[in-house]
C-alpha cells in the first residue's frame, strides 16, 4: 500500500525482555516521527528523523529507547529492558519537507505493546 | 513550551446535531494547527488543517478556524452522522521546534447515536 506501514500489529512479550518495532515511511517522506499513545499521557512525541540530519532524540524517556533509520527509509524503534509502564501504542508518522516547513504528518496503524 | 487543551470528553449526541469540540492552545510565534481523527481500530487520520491566523480548515462536513486573538482552533459539524463516532485529537506544530513535532491534546470521544 502506500501508507506508513508498522509491524507488528501487536507485540506481548515479558518484562525485562527487548522489543524492536518497525516502520516503513510513505515513499518519498524524508520526515519520520516515532510518538507513544498511553492511558494517562495521551499522545507523546518520542523521537524525530529528517533526511541524514541528526536525529532529534529530545521526547525519548529513558535510555532503554534508542531509534535508528536506515538509508533514510525504514526505521527501527528499540526498548530494551521493557518495563510494564512501557505498554503502549507506539505509532509512526511521516511526512514531507517543502520549502524548509514540514508538510502533515501520516501515521501508520501502530504497534500496541504490552508488557506482562 | 507548547500544549494544547481540549474539551473533556465523552461526547454524545444524536444523529444529525451540532457539533462543537473546544480546542486552545499556548504556543510561541505562529504554530500550525491540526485536527487527526482515530475511528475505532484504526490509526490516526488528518481531518483538517490550518496554517495562518484566519484561516479555516474544512474536510467531510468539518470546520476549525484558526482564531489566533483567542487561540483557539474548536472544530464544528453542523450535522453529525454515526460514523462520524471517533476520537478527535486537536494538534500543533511550532515552526520554531525542531522538525514541526506535533504536540497533541487529550482526545475527546465522540458517540453519535441513530
Amino acid at each position: 500500500g502506500a501508507g506508513v506501514s508498522q509491524s507488528p500489529s501487536n507485540k506481548v512479550t515479558e518484562k525485562g525482555k527487548d522489543v524492536e518495532l518497525r516502520c516503513d515511511p510513505i515513499s518519498g517522506h524524508t520526515a519520520l516521527y516515532w510518538y507513544r499513545q498511553s492511558l494517562g499521557q495521551g499522545l507523546e512525541f518520542l523521537i524525530y528523523f529528517q533526511g541524514n540530519s541528526a536525529p532529534d532524540k529530545s521526547g525519548l524517556p529513558s535510555d532503554r529507547f534508542s531509534a535508528e533509520r536506515t538509508g533514510g527509509s525504514v526505521s527501527t524503534l528499540t526498548i530494551q529492558r521493557t518495563q510494564q509502564e512501557d505498554s503502549a501504542v507506539y505509532l509512526c508518522a511521516s511526512s514531507l519537507r517543502q520549502g524548509g516547513s514540514n508538510q502533515p504528518q501520516h501515521f501508520g496503524d501502530g504497534t500496541r505493546l504490552s508488557i506482562l | 513550551g507548547n500544549s494544547v487543551t481540549q474539551m473533556e470528553g465523552p461526547v454524545t449526541l444524536s444523529e444529525e446535531a451540532f457539533l462543537t469540540i473546544n480546542c486552545t492552545y499556548t504556543a510561541t510565534g505562529y504554530p500550525s494547527l491540526f485536527w487527526y481523527v482515530q475511528y475505532p481500530g484504526e490509526g490516526l487520520q488528518l481531518l483538517l488543517k490550518a496554517t495562518k491566523a484566519d484561516d479555516k480548515g474544512s474536510n467531510k462536513g468539518f470546520e476549525a478556524t484558526y482564531r489566533k486573538e483567542t487561540t483557539s482552533f474548536h472544530l464544528e459539524k453542523g450535522s453529525v452522522q454515526v460514523s462520524d463516532s471517533a476520537v478527535y485529537f486537536c494538534a500543533l506544530s511550532g515552526r520554531e521546534t525542531s522538525g514541526s513535532r506535533l504536540t497533541f491534546g487529550e482526545g475527546t470521544q465522540l458517540t453519535v447515536n441513530p
